[in-house]
């Protein structure tokens, strides 16, 4: 019993293509994420949705868009992607906003 | 700028001893304190969550906060090999949006 999926786990592309990653929660939260992770670690959150509705967007290209088609789910689409979008992106979610959050396992973005 | 910071160590302790893990942030209206785990090449795991200054007991973890000196800490008792892992500060600030935001992390190290 996953309690935040997500999907693909690696994801390997070549420049300028599109790419979408799937985000799912069984825990009946309020609230959903998205983090970018880089080289250097750093967790870096882009986009948040509270029922359904964007409550956070960060400084994030606008060739990235979120998409929350219910409280469970919460997909990421990156348009045109370039070299510097390889990292590990994390959907997360929580009760509600600003409580303990938990992350998925991880998208591994390699584009080459 | 909002921030949060952390010593990046490695911080290096042997087995049984007490790792101190420190963080400070900026903003003095942050209501919501929490510290994840991330094991390499996994997500972050929460760990604890502490709202109101002082200290907080989990097992072999205590987070202690200090609202006035605008710290938290994460103590590890009985430090085992398994402990080793990167340790990220998150701190959810305020202005109505709780935006969370993470530290860089500390990687600590127990050796045997």
């Amino acid at each position: 019993d996953t309690a935040v999926s997500q999907t693909p786990k690696y994801l390997v592309t070549q420049m300028g293509n599109d790419k979408s990653i799937k985000c799912e929660q069984n825990l009946g939260h309020d609230t959903m994420y998205w983090y970018k992770q880089d080289s250097k670690k750093f967790l870096k959150i882009m986009f948040s949705y509270n029922n359904k509705e964007l409550i956070i967007n960060e400084t994030v290209p606008n060739r990235f868009s979120p998409k929350s088609p219910d409280k469970a789910h919460l997909n990421l689409h990156i348009n045109s992607l370039e070299l510097g979008d390889s990292a590990v992106y994390f959907c997360a979610s929580s009760q509600d906003q600003g409580w303990a959050q938990y992350f998925g396992p991880g998208t591994r973005l390699l584009v080459l | 700028q909002k921030e949060v910071e952390q010593n990046s160590g490695p911080l290096s302790v042997p087995e049984g001893a007490i790792a101190s893990l420190n963080c400070t942030y900026s903003d003095r209206g942050s209501q919501s304190f929490f510290w994840y785990r991330q094991y390499s090449g996994k997500s972050p795991e929460l760990i604890m969550f502490i709202y109101s200054n002082g200290d907080k007991e989990d097992g072999r973890f205590t987070a202690q906060l200090n609202k006035a000196s605008q710290y938290v800490s994460l103590l590890i008792r009985d430090s085992q090999p398994s402990d080793s892992a990167t340790y990220l500060c998150a701190v959810s600030l305020s202005g109505g949006s709780y935006i969370p935001t993470f530290g860089r992390g500390t990687s600590l190290i127990v050796h045997p």
